[in-house]
């Protein structure tokens, strides 16, 4: 069965530094890849997705990611924190073609002035 | 894109009462799921809606308890029936609108408070 994992439930960074949020999955057919932001008492906001082609891809807000197969990973980054990105990032998963998404178990990022 | 309204969004629910959580959407999309998000979990998937047949359920949900309906390809109900504290969470409806599985949204979300 395919999972996903994020590595640091919680992770804070100075505003201006470099964000990196991990997320690793396992599956058995090609994956679809997505990151969701939710701030405080809101919804979910997708990032960015990775579906077929190139393996980085950018994202609303600055956030990038790249798929790397053979490390199994989608980390997400963004070069300089703002204060505004404060907020939890779930790292999800499909089988390709699937609309059914995996979750990891989320990130909340905490950026200090 | 989709957009897709949630209703209601947040309320506070004696125990042992239902209450039914509507999502519509502005356009027909191929596929609505029902998640639920546990306060300070992830999002777990209840059940995928069928329009028109049953809803399919996920290991640990029962129909029961989170009767689905989906009448046509722009609106979904979940009733959550019974209700314990332990059912409240934030309960999240989620469209895919391409028929290829990768354009997938969410609804903001309801907000249930049980007492």
């Amino acid at each position: 069965a395919q999972s996903v994992t994020q590595l640091g439930s919680h992770v804070s960074v100075s505003e201006g530094a470099l964000v990196l949020l991990r997320c690793n999955y396992s599956s058995s057919v090609p994956p679809y890849l997505f990151w969701y932001v939710q701030y405080p008492n809101q919804g979910l906001q997708l990032l960015l997705k990775y579906t077929t082609g190139a393996t980085l891809v950018k994202g609303i807000n600055g956030f990038e990611a790249e798929f790397k197969k053979s490390e199994t990973s989608f980390h997400l980054t963004k070069p300089s924190a703002h204060m505004s990105d404060a907020a939890e990032y779930f790292c999800a998963y499909s089988g390709a073609g699937s609309y059914q998404l995996t979750f990891g178990k989320g990130t909340k990022l905490s950026v200090i002035p | 894109s989709a957009v897709i309204s949630q209703k209601p969004s947040r309320d506070i629910c004696q125990r042992g009462t239902s209450l039914t959580i509507q999502c519509q959407v502005d356009s027909q999309v191929t596929m609505m799921f029902w998640y639920r998000q546990q306060p300070g979990q992830s999002l777990t998937l209840i059940a995928t809606a069928n329009q028109g047949s049953e809803a399919t359920y996920e290991s640990g949900f029962v129909i029961d308890k989170f009767p689905i309906s989906r009448p046509n390809l722009t609106f979904s109900t979940l009733t959550v029936s019974n209700m314990s504290p332990e059912d409240s969470s934030i309960y999240l409806c989620s469209v895919g609108t391409d028929g290829s599985g990768n354009t997938i949204y969410f609804g903001e979300g309801s907000w249930l408070t049980v007492v």
